[in-house]
């Protein structure tokens, strides 16, 4: 299976901050890859797919970049509403699979 | 707007059953491939099984081949995903998710539903 491996794990900011998070993959999965945001009891949203492009309605302060093994999403402006759980998705290749989570927190 | 509804969730003992059902409304429900996510209490999200829009091709993640079966009914516009020899290991919230495309493989996660919990205890 291709382990997806999220960094950081935690991560601390404050509104009006830029973030980064970086997704990097055991093996080349070319550009298939998602980015999802969870709060608390809710279910996932989608936020980037095909490592670069928004999902339709989701805001442009999100951005996707990255091929073959490593992936970054960045979240410019933070507001509280954007503190969340973040996850990266493989869909290239059969089991997809997910990176464990970057919990972002207000500082 | 896309609408995903699941349910048939529930407290099963482990060796039991239970079948999920995902009804789907604001799109044209055949022309796009489903999956199943399940995330066990306070952990990550897994992807369980995927199916495509004509239901023809299926695909599952070895935890759970051979014990669940996705299947759907496009007359009803609903994904289904039986579950069998259930295990504590199996106790999560399900979400149904729809894809950006008809074929499953290599199709993206879009609109999810709000989730339905399967406790597997005895």
């Amino acid at each position: 299976d291709i382990q997806m491996t999220q960094s950081p794990s935690s991560l601390s900011a404050s509104v009006g901050d830029r973030v980064t998070i970086t997704c990097r993959a055991s093996q080349g999965i070319s550009n298939y890859l998602a980015w999802f945001q969870q709060k608390p009891g809710k279910a996932p949203k989608s936020l980037i797919y095909a490592a670069s492009s928004l999902q339709s309605g989701v805001s442009s302060k999100f951005s996707g970049s990255g091929s073959g093994t490593d992936f970054t999403l960045t979240i410019s402006s933070l507001q509280p509403e954007d503190f969340a759980t973040y996850y990266c998705q493989q869909y290239n290749t059969y089991p997809y699979t997910f990176g464990q989570g970057t919990k972002l927190e207000i500082k | 707007e896309v609408q995903l509804l699941e349910s048939g969730g529930g407290l099963v003992q482990p060796g039991g059953s239970l079948r999920l059902s995902c009804a789907a409304s604001g799109f044209t429900f055949s022309y796009y491939a489903m999956s199943w996510v399940r995330q066990a209490p306070g952990k990550g999200l897994e992807w369980v099984s995927g199916i495509s829009g004509s239901g023809g091709t299926t695909n599952y993640a070895d935890s759970v081949k051979g014990r669940f079966t996705i299947s759907r009914d496009n007359s009803k516009n609903t994904v289904y995903v039986q579950m069998n020899s259930l295990r504590v290991e199996d106790t999560a919230i399900y979400y149904c998710a729809k894809t950006t495309r008809y074929e499953h493989a290599r199709s993206a996660l879009h609109y999810w539903g709000q989730g339905t919990l399967v406790t597997v205890s005895s």
